[in-house]
């Protein structure tokens, strides 16, 4: 099993310009979360989706957008970045919605925006 | 307001014992208190968790006190590969019970 996986490692992207930061498990996992760490920061809860068909918004989510495409894959979309945007990415993925099942992490999206 | 604190970071030397303190004066009745461990350039990876009084795994102890308002998580002997982030957290019910980190206790081990 791959567990989570996260696609692209790096993008640089001008002011402006939009992409999509994919996130994709193969643990079967109903719940999946976005978070973005800043340098020396914890990480912050953007979106979260409990389960398929659902999306609600974290601590952070002006400027996102998030798409459960099916159990397995949750994207992240920036439809116009901005430098403060700039950041580390991580999608993470846990059995059930709940403090008490485990989450686990992919490796990360470096963004920077220009 | 902030869930949990911890202290922003902490040194220790190869072969000692660490214990990071985490509090949580507001934690609820069904929360339970997990430890996270980050290394540069990684995810989060998870260390141990527990509701009450004494949980161990082979990576680490964790000591919830009955009063659960805080707890300490002990790293036996550390050595340099266990320099790293480590994160207290538990459930936020503000994020449907969701979990929520803080800035964590950078750990640095010397030799």
């Amino acid at each position: 099993n791959a567990g989570v996986t996260q696609t692209p490692k790096f993008q640089v992207l001008k002011t402006g310009q939009s992409m999509t930061l994919q996130c994709a498990q193969d643990m079967n996992h109903n719940s999946m979360y976005w978070y973005r760490q800043d340098p020396g920061m914890g990480l912050r809860l953007i979106y979260y989706s409990a389960s398929e068909g659902t999306t609600d918004k974290g601590e952070v989510p002006n400027g996102y957008n998030v798409s459960r495409l099916n159990k397995r894959e949750f994207s992240l979309r920036l439809e116009s970045a901005a430098p403060s945007q700039t950041s580390v990415y991580f999608c993470a993925s846990q059995p059930l919605a709940g403090s008490t099942d485990t989450q686990y992490f992919g490796p990360g999206t470096r963004l920077t925006v220009l | 307001l902030a869930k949990t604190t911890q202290p922003i970071s902490m040194d220790s030397y190869e072969g000692q014992e660490v214990n990071i303190t985490c509090s949580h004066n507001n934690i609820a009745t069904n929360d339970y208190i997990t430890w996270y461990q980050q290394f540069p350039s990684q995810g989060p990876r998870f260390i141990i968790q527990g509701y009450k009084t004494k949980v161990t795994n082979e990576v680490a102890s964790l000591f919830i006190p009955a009063d659960r308002k805080s707890s300490t998580l002990s790293l036996p002997r550390v050595s340099l590969s266990d320099t790293a982030v480590y994160y207290c957290l538990v459930g936020d019910r503000r994020y449907g019970n969701k979990l929520v980190f803080g800035a964590g206790t950078i750990l640095r081990v010397k030799s």
